[in-house]
């Protein structure tokens, strides 16, 4: 079972419109959260990094927001663009299983004009 | 350009074969990792070496195996090939080893494209 789940699985939304992807995690003790962006054959750029007692990160239009209690986390966009169009990927660093990193599936964001 | 350089950007290989797959670590950074990403999955950790030892291993096969040389770049090696090895391969680097909980910086490469025919 995939210890972090993310929805939706994918997301088509227009230019200029807010979104908002979740992240659900059962890893427990944790160290950080983090979401990523990743390109169509690209390698992962960090997008905002958590700890446990942090409840959101902004980075410009990307702001990231944490529940440890529920154990979920969002990452909202604002004001989309095409050039957002990529997998976002929830990843938690995982102190059960000696700080490894555990990536979830993502989410695929497409955004048309 | 995030300053982790993966060789080759594609390889296609039959089926029995062995590669080597390739990653220099941003300028500075001491710890290497290995990650596999099939088709619509998500990334899946493979191995890490910080300063030429390996520090923690994740779902790696028994036919794959990594090395870091002593100016950091380090190698993957995968063999007997099969087509399920298909897949991305992705490098990061990091400059600390903490296991993998790095707060201070975590770089991907742009990956190498692995398919098995």
């Amino acid at each position: 079972k995939n210890q972090v789940e993310q929805s939706p699985q994918s997301l088509i939304i227009l230019e200029g419109k807010n979104c908002t992807l979740q992240c659900n995690y059962t890893v427990s003790p944790f160290s950080n959260l983090r979401w990523y962006k990743q390109d169509t054959g690209r390698g992962p750029v960090s997008l905002t990094i958590m700890t446990f007692s942090e409840n959101t990160k902004s980075n410009g239009r990307y702001t990231a927001t944490l529940d440890a209690d529920t154990k979920q986390s969002s990452l909202h966009i604002t004001a989309s663009q095409l050039s957002d169009s990529a997998s976002y990927i929830c990843v938690v660093s995982a102190r059960e299983y000696g700080n490894k990193l555990v990536f979830g599936a993502g989410t695929i964001l497409r955004v048309k004009s | 350009d995030s300053g982790v350089t993966q060789t080759p950007k594609h390889l296609i290989t039959a089926t029995g074969q062995r590669v080597t797959l390739r990653c220099s670590p941003r300028s500075g950074d001491l710890s290497v990792y290995w990650y596999q990403q099939s088709l619509d999955q998500g990334l899946q950790f493979l191995i890490q070496y910080y300063n030429g030892e390996e520090r923690a291993k994740g779902n790696i096969l028994e036919r794959f195996s990594a090395q870091q040389f002593p100016d950091l770049h380090s190698e993957l090696n995968l063999s007997s090939l099969e087509l399920g090895d298909s897949a991305l391969y992705f490098c990061a680097s990091s400059a600390h080893n903490t296991g993998q909980d790095n707060n201070y910086g975590y770089t991907f490469g742009s990956g190498t494209r692995l398919t098995v025919v």
